[in-house]
């Protein structure tokens, strides 16, 4: 069983789009993150959203976490080639246990 | 300023042989995860360790798997007698104090196995 669900699992878009990927679950979570992962490295860390509604801004990428802590979204604006990679969320209870999603592999074409 | 240390960053063993990956985690945290990701998948978790204590280890199988997070020195994940089907990205990842509400992980770039 999935507790993290994330779509789409793949995306591939021109340079300059708006994207926006979700991860989504029935479970309430005390905090969530988003990593991007490049081929043959582990997951960054980009943020991590603890309260309801919460909205992050890094840049050209806006992190939303649910009302109800059990979903978010990542958007990015006027994507970049540099932006391709797996984009995952994680999210944790008591700090005991992190909780991977299933995963978004962006491309973007120059 | 070390990161999250593993190696090897690759390793190729037969059928049958015992693989054993080890990490380093960051200075001053004491919270190790090991983890395991096929292509273009998310993360799988296998195990939680502490200094000389496995907290969780839910997702890692109950043969031939086992972890262990000595006093002095790494963490080491033991796959015996390795199959084709153990063949993956083995991810370890660190984190300092938990129960915070900042919790993050810091990973390693991982071992590469490959069993022929």
């Amino acid at each position: 069983t999935q507790l993290l669900e994330q779509s789409p699992q793949f995306l591939s878009i021109q340079e300059g789009e708006n994207l926006t990927v979700y991860c989504n679950s029935s479970s309430v979570f005390s905090s969530l993150q988003w990593y991007r992962q490049e081929p043959g490295e582990g997951p960054v860390l980009l943020v991590t959203v603890v309260t309801g509604g919460e909205v992050k801004k890094l840049k050209r990428l806006t992190f939303q976490f649910g009302d109800a802590r059990k979903d978010s979204s990542l958007h990015i604006t006027a994507a970049q080639p540099g932006d391709t990679g797996l984009y995952l969320c994680a999210a944790t209870n008591t700090g005991n246990q992190f909780y991977f999603g299933t995963g978004t592999s962006l491309t973007v074409i120059p | 300023n070390a990161g999250v240390m593993q190696n090897p960053r690759h390793l190729v063993r037969r059928r049958g042989q015992e693989a054993r990956l080890r990490c380093s985690p960051m200075k001053g945290h004491s919270h190790v995860y090991w983890y395991r990701q096929l292509p273009e998948e998310g993360l799988k978790f296998m195990v939680y360790l502490q200094k000389e204590n496995i907290i969780d280890e839910s997702g890692m199988p109950k043969e031939r798997f086992s972890a262990e997070f000595p006093k002095e020195g790494p963490s080491i994940l033991r796959i015996q007698q390795v199959v084709r089907g153990d063949s993956a990205a083995y991810f370890c990842a660190s984190s300092p104090v938990l129960g915070a509400t900042n919790e993050k992980l810091f990973f390693g770039s991982g071992t590469q196995l490959s069993v022929l």
